[in-house]
């Protein structure tokens, strides 16, 4: 079975220009997360949908973030306008549905995107 | 919210020696506490996962434990190999919901 996929996996571009991540989930997961992660902060959750819709956005730095989901296998994150300190990993996740009797799953984990913004 | 602290930052072993990675979780109602294993440029993946309803968990050479009382739950690797050198991190998540909360990371340098 295909993973998390993830695109671009590397990205370069300079301040003030739009960035758009993508992310296509394991078929059959409705649960999608996009983390951030960095030396000093580790992985922090941004935001995360379940059923194509956002359930949680209070990790969105800033109002220059944004994300949406507009099928089931299909996700972006955007940073308009970018800038330097938004340079870091960002990863893709998804999960199935909670088992019986157990409402958490594992998160499959996408192999990142690298941003460089100069 | 949740809140997980994890020690050490960093742990060397020789090949063939045991490694122990310690968490701590603030928040009693959690109760799914996954452990991930990330390799350089690639994503986190998970290598073992524990409930509250148990106490340990073995899955060959790796191995959790979890004490509900202290809020503490550890990864033991043991018969350490080259291969297992990696960056690891432990989470903690509340019932009902999806979120995990990762900790710190541990990278752990296996020396052969």
């Amino acid at each position: 079975d295909a993973g998390v996929i993830q695109s671009p996996r590397h990205e370069v571009t300079e301040m003030g220009q739009e960035v758009t991540l993508r992310c296509k989930p394991i078929s059959g997961h409705d649960y999608l997360f996009w983390y951030r992660q960095t030396m000093m902060r580790g992985l922090e959750l941004l935001i995360y949908f379940n059923n194509n819709v956002p359930i949680d956005d209070s990790g969105m730095p800033e109002d220059r973030f944004s994300a949406k989901m507009p099928n089931a296998s299909f996700s972006t994150l955007k940073i308009q306008p970018s800038e330097p300190r938004d340079s870091a990993v960002y990863f893709c996740a998804s999960s199935p549905p909670g088992g019986w009797g157990y409402s958490n799953q594992p998160q499959h984990f996408g192999d990142g995107t690298r941003l460089s913004i100069l | 919210g949740e809140n997980v602290e994890q020690h050490p930052s960093t742990l060397s072993v020789q090949e063939g020696d045991s490694a122990v990675i310690k968490c701590t979780y603030s928040d009693s109602a959690s109760n799914y506490f996954p452990w991930y294993k990330q390799e350089l440029g690639k994503g986190p993946q998970l290598i073992i996962d524990i409930r509250s309803n148990v106490g340990e968990k073995k899955d060959q050479r790796i191995a959790v434990t979890l004490n509900k009382t202290a809020k503490h739950f550890s990864l033991h690797i043991t018969e350490t190999q080259p291969e297992d050198s990696a960056v690891y991190f432990c989470a903690a998540s509340l019932g009902g919901y999806q979120k995990v909360t990762f900790g710190i990371g541990t990278k752990l340098q296996v020396i052969p």
